[in-house]
């Protein structure tokens, strides 16, 4: 099973800041199946950017994805009022099982 | 306009049974693999279960393999989880939510509102 780690686990920015947010895999993941999802209060998670780096219908191009192997990087360029929330990163490379990591939270500084 | 809705959850108690289900609409049911997350209250998210846009074949995390059975009706485009032996650790939130992908490896574009499982006595 692929373990996933997130850092940080807090991100404390404000409004037009740039966002950084990495993911860690125990292995490789498998032709860069890596996704990314937010989730803000009382609602179901959203998808960002699926395969690394090609971002879902409808989502802004200031969320943009990179890395391979091991190591993902989320990117928000400029941080909006609606971008406060949490982030999950998820590997679907090796699976089943397909894991999540444990979460990074932007918040507001 | 894709809407999965879900339904079923409850309480109940420790050793208990619950069938959830998720009403799909707006999209072509049988061609899309479809899953189940949970969100156990104030913490992350765990798959659970998948299911393949046929339904001949399913795929179960460890942590519910026999216990938990996902399956689908595409007469009634309509996804299914049969929770049997319940424990308190699984309460959470599940999610239905569509998957893309193949044999197992799947990323979820759309997603439910969820529907709350309790388990305590």
């Amino acid at each position: 099973e692929i373990v996933l780690t997130q850092s940080p686990g807090t991100l404390s920015l404000s409004p037009g800041e740039r966002a950084t947010l990495s993911c860690r895999a125990s292995q490789s993941v498998r032709s860069d199946y890596l996704a990314w999802y937010q989730q803000k209060p009382g609602q179901a998670p959203r998808l960002l950017i699926y395969g690394t780096s090609s971002r879902a219908t409808g989502i802004p191009d200031r969320f943009s994805g990179s890395g391979s192997g091991t190591d993902f990087t989320l990117t928000i360029s400029r941080l909006e009022p609606e971008d406060f929330a949490v982030y999950y990163c998820q590997q679907y490379g090796r699976s089943p099982p397909i894991t999540f990591g444990p979460g990074t939270k932007v918040d507001i500084k | 306009e894709v809407q999965l809705l879900e339904s079923g959850g409850g309480l109940v108690q420790p050793g208990g049974s619950l069938r959830l289900s998720c009403a799909a609409s707006g999209f072509s049911f049988s061609t899309y693999a479809m899953t189940w997350v949970r969100q156990a209250p104030g913490k992350g998210l765990e798959w659970v279960s998948a299911i393949s846009g046929s339904g001949g074949s399913t795929y179960h995390a460890d942590s519910v393999k026999g216990r938990f059975t996902i399956s689908r009706d595409s007469s009634k485009n309509t996804l299914y989880l049969q929770l049997n032996s319940l424990r308190a650790e699984d309460t959470a939130v599940y999610y239905c939510a569509t998957g893309v992908g193949t044999k197992g490896s799947y990323y979820f574009d759309f997603w439910g509102q969820g529907t709350l499982v309790t388990v305590s006595s």
